[in-house]
Order: structure tokens, then C-alpha cells, then sequence
């Protein structure tokens, strides 16, 4: 079965930073592109980025291109989003997915999401 | 960037209707269109890939068609459970793009 569990959220002030982290399981995970997406409170999803499997490639939406680096550790089964220079508008549930594998970036399983607000 | 215009925003219907959902695409991404569902306080849920391929474990009443520009999601005799937002995703190009999403209830 697979499994994806993401951490690392919370409440945290503008120009600050954080790390997310998801832990997966239930598949051979270098073989499976990975993605973050994220959802502001009472809002639609907006894709933030996605890794290959490899981790050679990765891809930002424009909105956090140079404040966020996604990042992937095939040994342990985990893919980060450290996120630099918080804004108030990255305040969101944050949501892992995984791709359907074969060079795919097709999300087919998604966590459950970490909430991350940035206020002061 | 590709934009994703979902219509309608809302839409109200009864237990056993038919629900149809549109999603254009700013410029032609061949099949890569792909529907997700997403209930209250739940994470989203692939429903249809590539514009019309369905999903193992997805009631048959949830279908996909279109090319190009233009897609559509329907769903034959809604259920009270299909109450959710409905999503599309483009995966033709970077930045992958959502669709604003369109409320069922």
C-alpha cells in the first residue's frame, strides 16, 4: 500500500524558513517522480514543484522559484521542500504526491498534508 | 504558462443526475489532461488520466473525453458521495497547472 506521510509544517514568521519532509513507503520510490502541491486556506491546488526519480531534474512553479529547493533521498524513501523566505502568501497545506512512475509527473497518490502558516 | 479554465465554478444537482464538467486549456496539450476529486478535509484522488483512461478502483459513472484544448469530466447518475471539488491538471509542460476546480454539491 502506499504511503505518503509529510512533517516539518507549521507556524513560522515572514523571511523565515522551513523544511518539509515526506516519508514514503509501498513503492520503489527512485522508480517515481515526486511532486509538492500546496493549497491555501479555502482555495484551489496550485503545483509548487516536482523531482525526477533520480533526482537529476527538478521544476518550480514561478511563485517560489529561488526561495524553494525540492530534494529527494532514494536510500531513505524521502523527499524534502526546504522553503526560504516565507511569505505570507505560502501559508497553506502542503500536500506530497507521487507520480505514476515511467517518466510520468502525474500525481496518482497524495498525502495527507502539512499546514504551513506564515504570520507574525 | 498553460492556463486551466474550468466552468462552471458550481454547480447544484440531484442524486441520479448527470453532471458535466469543462476544462480549456490556454493552448493545445494534446491528452495530458488529467481529473482529480477532492472531498472535505481530504487529500485530492486521481479520477482520470490522460484525458479519457480510467482508474482502477474509480466507480465506472466518472468519465473522461477531449484533445487539444478542449476536455470534459462527466458523471453519469451522481451519487449523494460525489459531493467534492472536482480538479483538472495539465502535465504537458512546466509549470504544471491546476484548473480553478468546480464545487459539485
Amino acid at each position: 500500500e502506499v504511503q505518503l506521510l509529510e512533517s516539518g509544517g507549521g507556524l513560522v514568521r515572514p523571511g523565515g524558513s522551513l523544511r518539509l519532509s515526506c516519508a514514503a513507503s509501498g513503492f520503489t520510490f527512485s522508480s517515481h517522480a515526486m511532486s509538492w502541491v500546496r493549497q491555501a486556506p479555502g482555495k484551489g491546488l496550485e503545483w509548487v514543484s516536482s523531482i525526477s526519480g533520480s533526482g537529476g531534474s527538478t521544476y518550480y512553479a514561478d511563485s517560489v522559484k529561488g526561495r524553494f529547493t525540492s530534494s529527494r533521498d532514494n536510500s531513505r524513501n524521502t523527499l524534502s521542500l526546504q522553503m526560504n523566505s516565507l511569505r505570507a502568501d505560502d501559508t497553506a497545506v502542503y500536500y506530497c504526491a507521487k507520480s505514476l512512475g515511467g517518466g510520468s509527473y502525474v500525481e496518482d497518490y497524495w498525502g495527507q498534508g502539512t499546514l504551513v502558516t506564515v504570520s507574525s | 504558462e498553460i492556463v486551466l479554465t474550468q466552468s462552471p465554478d458550481f454547480q447544484s444537482v440531484s442524486p441520479k443526475e448527470k453532471v458535466t464538467i469543462t476544462c480549456r486549456a490556454s493552448q493545445s496539450i494534446g491528452s495530458s489532461l488529467h481529473w482529480y476529486q477532492q472531498k472535505p478535509d481530504q487529500s485530492p484522488k486521481l479520477l482520470i488520466k490522460y484525458a479519457s483512461q480510467s482508474i482502477s478502483g474509480v466507480p465506472s459513472r466518472f468519465s473522461g473525453s477531449g484533445s487539444g484544448t478542449d476536455f470534459t469530466l462527466t458523471i453519469n447518475s451522481l451519487e449523494a458521495e460525489d459531493a467534492a471539488a472536482y480538479y483538472c491538471h495539465q502535465s504537458s509542460s512546466f509549470p504544471l497547472t491546476f484548473g480553478g476546480g468546480t464545487k459539485v454539491e
